[in-house]
């Protein structure tokens, strides 16, 4: 059964960088693209970018200037880096797996709220 | 930008009943190539990560129950519910992937009891 826990600060002041990490549990780490996803409170979804095990990454054009997704296939793991964040990056941050028969998203981590105050 | 609206925004159904949400994309979300709508479901619950139900418009995640149903092609697509049961109550996403990699959600519909 994969797994996907997730860790990280919670609190930042404006223009800090957030930095969470995602790992893996159970299962494959190659073969698959791995996502981070956001949820502002009571919002819905936006979808952050993604890497895969050798490094490949994608990201959502609207964050792409602030936003790296490292990897560590040794360790089977995957970070999100953002950085000058501000009091509109509070949320929900979920990492998640690109299902590989379609490209929906079928393993979720279980989220890290990120707040943004001074 | 492939815009997805959703209609309902919330809707209340009894125990037993149907409950239907709507998807539409700004845009076709059908490869001509594979005839595969690139448009998924998700389940929502409050202090819980989304669950997929749904991916291809219509084909079920494995676990879930039959009674989740999804229909559609091109730019409208629904999801059923056929009985309503206590535990389906949630928000409910879809979300395309046709535009890979930039994946986009629809607002969510809450359904309640």
């Amino acid at each position: 059964q994969v797994q996907l826990l997730q860790w990280g600060a919670g609190l930042l002041k404006p223009s800090e960088t957030l930095s969470l990490t995602c790992a893996v549990y159970g299962g494959s780490f190659s073969g698959y693209y791995w996502s981070w996803i956001r949820q502002p409170p009571g919002k819905g979804l936006e979808w952050i970018g993604e890497i895969n095990h050798s490094g490949s990454t994608n990201y959502n054009p609207s964050l792409k200037s602030r936003v790296t997704i490292p990897v560590d296939t040794s360790k089977k793991q995957f970070f999100l880096k953002m950085s000058s964040v501000t009091a509109a990056d509070t949320a929900i941050y979920y990492c998640a797996r690109v299902h590989l028969a379609s490209n929906a998203f079928d393993i979720w981590g279980q989220g890290t709220m990120v707040t943004v105050s001074s | 930008d492939i815009v997805m609206t959703q209609s309902p925004d919330s809707l209340a159904v009894s125990l037993g009943e149907r409950a239907t949400i709507n998807c539409k994309s700004s845009q076709s979300v059908l490869y001509s190539s594979n005839n595969k709508n690139y448009l998924a479901w998700y389940q929502q619950k409050p202090g819980q990560p989304p669950k997929l139900l749904i991916y291809w418009a219509s084909t079920r995640e494995s676990g879930v129950p039959d009674r989740f149903s999804g229909a559609g092609s091109g730019t409208d697509f629904t999801l059923t519910i056929s009985s309503l049961q206590a535990e389906d109550v949630a928000v409910y996403y879809c979300q395309q992937y046709y535009s890979t990699p930039l994946f986009t959600f629809g607002p969510g519909t809450k359904v309640d009891i």
